[in-house]
């Protein structure tokens, strides 16, 4: 068990372009997470997948934000048109659901120039 | 809407102290409550997960207590080390979903 890996660890985009990052959660956990976090702030709620479901988008995942996690494996966030308002970390998190506790990955650091 | 905030934001004490790290949230109704810790520019680390039937759990110089009753949660560090700074998380699961995070304690502990 290597934990939660994300990938890159660093990305710096200019703005407009379109950017993905992926994430391999523990191998036998059915939930995955995505958190964003600004800094100063908490961590704040995405979206989040039970196998390859999307059961829950946070309103703050705009139309330009897409996630997916073929095969209930690793997972893809991606952001179109980036904008320097999206700069941020970018975390994910894989659990077993119910009472089981979350694990985070480094997380993606994304600065928009 | 459940809301989690953390007391105080900040905090600075010499190294050796004990020391409460406070955290409350606004229902009751919760699965469980995470404590995490963070160091600048890394992600996140899990120290205590207390489930709601639980009232304490301990790691080492590590104790999180839970009064779901109140809506509070304390960490308490012992004997408090420099390698001890970092930024404290509190995050509870109110369902069988997402966890709702506090804005965090950044904890520094001089030398």
């Amino acid at each position: 068990d290597t934990g939660v890996s994300q990938d890159p660890r660093h990305k710096i985009t200019k703005r407009g372009q379109n950017v993905t990052f992926r994430c391999d959660p523990i191998s036998e956990h059915n939930r995955l997470y995505w958190y964003r976090q600004t800094l100063g702030q908490g961590p704040e709620f995405l979206t989040y997948f039970q196998n390859e479901a999307q059961l829950e988008k946070s309103r703050l995942l705009s139309d330009r934000f897409s996630a997916e996690r073929p095969k209930g494996s690793f997972s893809t966030l991606e952001i179109q048109r980036t904008e320097q308002g999206d700069s941020a970390m970018y975390l994910c998190a894989s659990s077993l659901g119910g009472v089981a506790g979350y694990t985070f990955g480094s997380g993606t650091r994304l600065t928009v120039v | 809407k459940q809301e989690v905030t953390q007391i105080p934001a900040a905090l600075s004490v010499p190294e050796g102290e004990n020391l409460v790290l406070n955290c409350s949230f606004t229902d009751s109704a919760i699965y469980n409550l995470q404590w995490f810790r963070q160091d600048p520019g890394k992600g996140l680390t899990s120290l205590l997960l207390i489930q709601s039937s639980q009232r304490e759990q301990t790691s080492g110089r590590l104790n999180a207590s839970l009064d779901k009753s109140s809506g509070r949660s304390t960490l308490y560090i012992a004997a408090s080390q420099p390698g001890d700074s970092a930024t404290y998380l509190c995050a509870v699961r109110p369902g069988d979903d997402k966890i709702i995070f506090g804005k965090g304690t950044r904890l520094h502990i001089l030398p």
